[in-house]
C-alpha cells in the first residue's frame, strides 16, 4: 500500500505542459525528507528522473521539472513529447515505516 | 558504465522458497547501499529491503519482514534476495536499485536499476 498518493492519469497534446502532483503525510514529506521522481516506460526498468526535489540526473532534459512545498511535491513536464508516455513515480523515506515509500503511480498519455 | 543484471527468477509454488541474485558491475560495489524494489504486474512500485554497503544495516518493509533475507557479497559484487513461504501476493517483477551516494548528505534515492527478474507464486 502506497502512502505517496497520485493521480491515477494525466493527458496533454504534445508540446503542452503538464504536471503530476504527489501528496504525503507528516511522517515522509511534512518531515521535510525529500522527494524523488522515477519515469518507467512499458516494459522497462524505473530511470531517476529528478532527485531531491528539483534534480535532474546528468542526460534527463530540462522539460522535466520538481518542486516539494510542505506535504506535496509535484513534477512538471512542459513540451510534451510522444517519448514522454510513460508511467512516473514519486518516492521519499517515511520515518514511521522507517523505509523508503513509493506513490501509487500516474500514467502519462500524449494525446 | 553501471550495471546490475538479476537474476532467479521463475514459478514457485506456494510455500515454497527462491533465492534471487543482481550481479554488480561498472562501479565499486562495496561502497554503496542496495535495495529490492518489486512491482506486481499491473501495479505499482514497492519498496522491499535495504542493505548498507557492508552489510551490517539492514531494513525490511513490513509486508515481508520474517519471510525474506538480504544479504549481499562484496567479493563477488552480488546482492542477494532470499525468500521463503512465498505468497501470491509476492508475484512480482523484482528490482535491484542502487542507492545512491554523496558525501555532503544522506542520499534516499536510486540511481539505477536493474532491468528485474519475475517471480510467479503459483501452484
Amino acid at each position: 500500500q502506497s502512502v505517496l498518493t497520485q493521480p491515477p492519469s494525466v493527458s496533454g497534446a504534445p508540446g503542452q505542459r503538464v504536471t503530476i502532483s504527489c501528496t504525503g503525510s507528516s511522517s515522509n514529506l511534512g518531515a521535510g525528507y525529500d522527494v524523488h521522481w522515477y519515469q518507467q516506460r512499458p516494459g522497462t526498468a524505473p530511470k531517476l528522473l529528478i532527485y531531491d526535489n528539483t534534480n535532474r540526473p546528468s542526460g534527463v532534459p530540462d522539460r522535466f521539472s520538481g518542486a516539494n512545498s510542505g506535504t506535496s511535491a509535484s513534477l512538471a513536464i512542459t513540451g510534451l513529447q510522444a517519448a514522454d508516455e510513460a508511467d512516473y513515480y514519486c518516492q521519499s523515506y517515511d520515518s514511521s515505516l522507517s523505509g523508503y515509500v513509493f506513490g501509487t503511480g500516474t500514467k502519462v498519455t500524449v494525446l | 558504465q553501471v550495471q546490475l543484471v538479476e537474476s532467479g527468477g521463475g514459478v514457485v509454488q506456494p510455500g515454497r522458497s527462491l533465492r534471487l541474485s543482481c550481479v554488480a558491475s561498472g562501479f565499486t560495489f562495496s561502497n554503496y547501499a542496495m535495495n529490492w524494489v518489486r512491482q506486481a504486474p499491473g501495479k505499482g512500485l514497492e519498496w522491499v529491503t535495504s542493505i548498507s554497503y557492508d552489510g551490517n544495516s539492514i531494513y525490511y518493509a513490513d509486508s515481508v519482514k520474517g519471510r525474506v533475507t538480504v544479504s549481499r557479497d562484496n567479493s563477488k559484487d552480488t546482492l542477494y534476495l532470499q525468500m521463503s513461504s512465498l505468497r501470491g501476493e509476492d508475484t512480482a517483477a523484482y528490482y535491484c536499485a542502487r542507492k545512491a551516494y554523496n558525501r555532503n548528505y544522506h542520499a534516499r534515492h536510486f540511481d539505477y536499476w536493474g532491468q528485474g527478474t519475475l517471480v510467479t507464486v503459483s501452484s
